[in-house]
C-alpha cells in the first residue's frame, strides 16, 4: 500500500459547482497536511495547510483532516475556470527543519465555463 | 509569500552530457532546499534534501554520483545531472523552506524540464 493515495481523476465540473478532492494515507505519524495547486508545466503552489485534525477555511477553499480515518479533503466552493489545475495533497510526519513531504499523485480538475 | 526561482526552465541535451540546474531563493535565506522529480501524470518524488554547507541527503534509490547537489550559499542550490540518459528526461522541481516562518511549508520553484536526446 502506498503511503498516500489520491484518485488522479480527471475530474470535470461545470462552473459554480462544489468540488471535493480527497486523499487517504497509511502512516499514522503524519501530522501536517497540505494541498498544493499545480498548473501545467509549473511548480506547485501552496493552497492550504493544516496541522492535525479539524477544518480550515480560506475563502472558497476548505480543508478537512480526519486522522481517525486517515482521510483528508479539499472542498472548492463556487468553482471557477481559473481553478482548473492539478491538485496535490502532501503530508509530513514531524518537525525539526528538514521535513520530508510525501505527495499524492494529484487530481486533475477542469472547471468548464 | 517567499519566491523561489529555477534556471533554466527548459533544457535539451545529448545523451552522455551533464546538465546543471540552479535553484535560488529570491527574498529569503533557505537553510534547507529540496529537489524533486516528476514524471508525466506522476507525483513529485523527493530526490534529496540539501542543507547549506553540508552534504545532501539522498532518498533511497537515487544515485548520488549521478545527481550531484551543491548548496554552497543560503540562497542557491544546484543539481547537476551527470552523464545524462534519455530515462533522466523529467520535470525537476526544487523547493525551499523559509526559516522565518513557523510552519513546514515548502515554496516551490517553477521547475525545469529536462529532455535528453
Amino acid at each position: 500500500q502506498k503511503e498516500v493515495e489520491q484518485d488522479p481523476g480527471p475530474l470535470s465540473v461545470p462552473e459554480g459547482a462544489i468540488v471535493s478532492l480527497n486523499c487517504t494515507y497509511s502512516n499514522s505519524a503524519f501530522q501536517y497536511f497540505m494541498w498544493y495547486r499545480q498548473y501545467s508545466r509549473k511548480g506547485p503552489e501552496l493552497l492550504m495547510y493544516t496541522y492535525s485534525s479539524g477544518n480550515k477555511e480560506d475563502g472558497r477553499f476548505t480543508a478537512q483532516v480526519d486522522k481517525s480515518s486517515k482521510y483528508i479533503s479539499l472542498f472548492i466552493r463556487d468553482s471557477q475556470p481559473s481553478d482548473s489545475a492539478t491538485y496535490l495533497c502532501a503530508m509530513s510526519a514531524l518537525g525539526g527543519g528538514s521535513e520530508k513531504l510525501v505527495f499524492g499523485k494529484g487530481t486533475k480538475l477542469t472547471v468548464n465555463p | 509569500g517567499a519566491v523561489v526561482s529555477q534556471h533554466p526552465s527548459r533544457v535539451i541535451c545529448k545523451s552522455g552530457t551533464s546538465v546543471k540546474i540552479e535553484c535560488r531563493s529570491l527574498d529569503f535565506q533557505a537553510t534547507t532546499m529540496f529537489w524533486y522529480r516528476q514524471f508525466p501524470k506522476q507525483s513529485l518524488m523527493l530526490m534529496a534534501t540539501s542543507n547549506e554547507g553540508s552534504k545532501a541527503t539522498y532518498e533511497q534509490g537515487v544515485e548520488k554520483d549521478k545527481f550531484l547537489i551543491n548548496h554552497a550559499s543560503l540562497t542557491l542550490s544546484t543539481l547537476t545531472v551527470t552523464s545524462a540518459h534519455p530515462e533522466d528526461s523529467s520535470f525537476y522541481i526544487c523547493s525551499a523552506r523559509d526559516p522565518r516562518v513557523m510552519s513546514y511549508e515548502q515554496y516551490f520553484g517553477p521547475g525545469t524540464r529536462l529532455t535528453v536526446t
